[in-house]
């Protein structure tokens, strides 16, 4: 059954911090897909990422950088140089192919305080 | 702004009512799908609706239900209410059905509160 998981319920920084996310997850499926959403206190969800199992290449997009590890079943997500603005809950998402749904199965979301 | 446009923001109601909630998809968007997100379950997956036709269900309960109209907008029917139904209700649009190419972008969600 596929499953992700947040261990990280919330984290406080100060703003100008580093800060990773982690997330790890568990399917059979060999195709596979991950995401990033962020919601900010406003609610709504915004996507961030998208990785495919077969791109292992980590990702930079400004302060965002993503580190997949299928060894480890891990995708990570790292904010560098944190702001205020950056302060919403993240989630970690997954996606299997081979039951041909499109569900997307979320953790539970890490709580982020960037304070000033 | 993703596009998603879902009508109530906030809809407050009484236990053993039925409401409707209301999801228009990003233009060009053929699937629909609705998440329920609450304390207890956190973002949960409903159903999904491809060119009015259900394609999958999650963990949707007997007393939702929803459909997808020939102008691709979708309705989440809950009915005889809970409390526990209280969560915010978000409904997605995608560009096809397969999962090779696309995204689900995502609306600013339905505030449900059943007192």
């Amino acid at each position: 059954a596929q499953k992700v998981t947040q261990a990280q319920t919330e984290i406080s920084v100060v703003e100008k911090e580093d800060v990773t996310l982690d997330c790890v997850y568990e399917t059979r499926d060999t195709t596979y897909y991950l995401f990033w959403y962020k919601q900010p206190p406003s609610g709504e969800l915004v996507f961030l990422i998208r990785r495919n199992s077969f791109d292992e290449q980590n990702e930079i997009s400004g302060r965002y950088s993503w580190n997949f590890q299928k060894s480890t079943s891990s995708f990570n997500f790292t904010i560098t140089a944190s702001q205020v603005v950056d302060s919403a809950v993240y989630f970690c998402a997954l996606r299997e192919k081979n039951t041909g749904f499109q569900k997307l199965v979320f953790g539970t979301g890490t709580r982020l305080l960037v304070s000033p | 702004d993703s596009g998603v446009t879902q009508t109530p923001k906030h809809l407050i109601t009484a236990t053993g009512q039925r409401v409707t909630l209301r999801c228009s998809p990003r233009s060009g968007d053929l699937s629909v799908y609705w998440y329920q997100q609450s304390l207890d379950q956190g973002l949960q997956f409903l159903i999904q609706y491809y060119n009015g036709e259900e394609r999958a269900k999650g963990n949707i309960l007997e007393r939702f239900s929803a459909q997808q109209f020939p102008d691709l907008h979708s309705e989440l029917n809950l009915s005889s209410l809970e409390l526990g139904d209280s969560a915010l209700y978000f409904c997605a649009s995608s560009t096809t059905g397969t999962p090779r190419v696309d995204e689900q972008f995502f609306g600013p969600g339905t505030r449900l509160t059943v007192l």
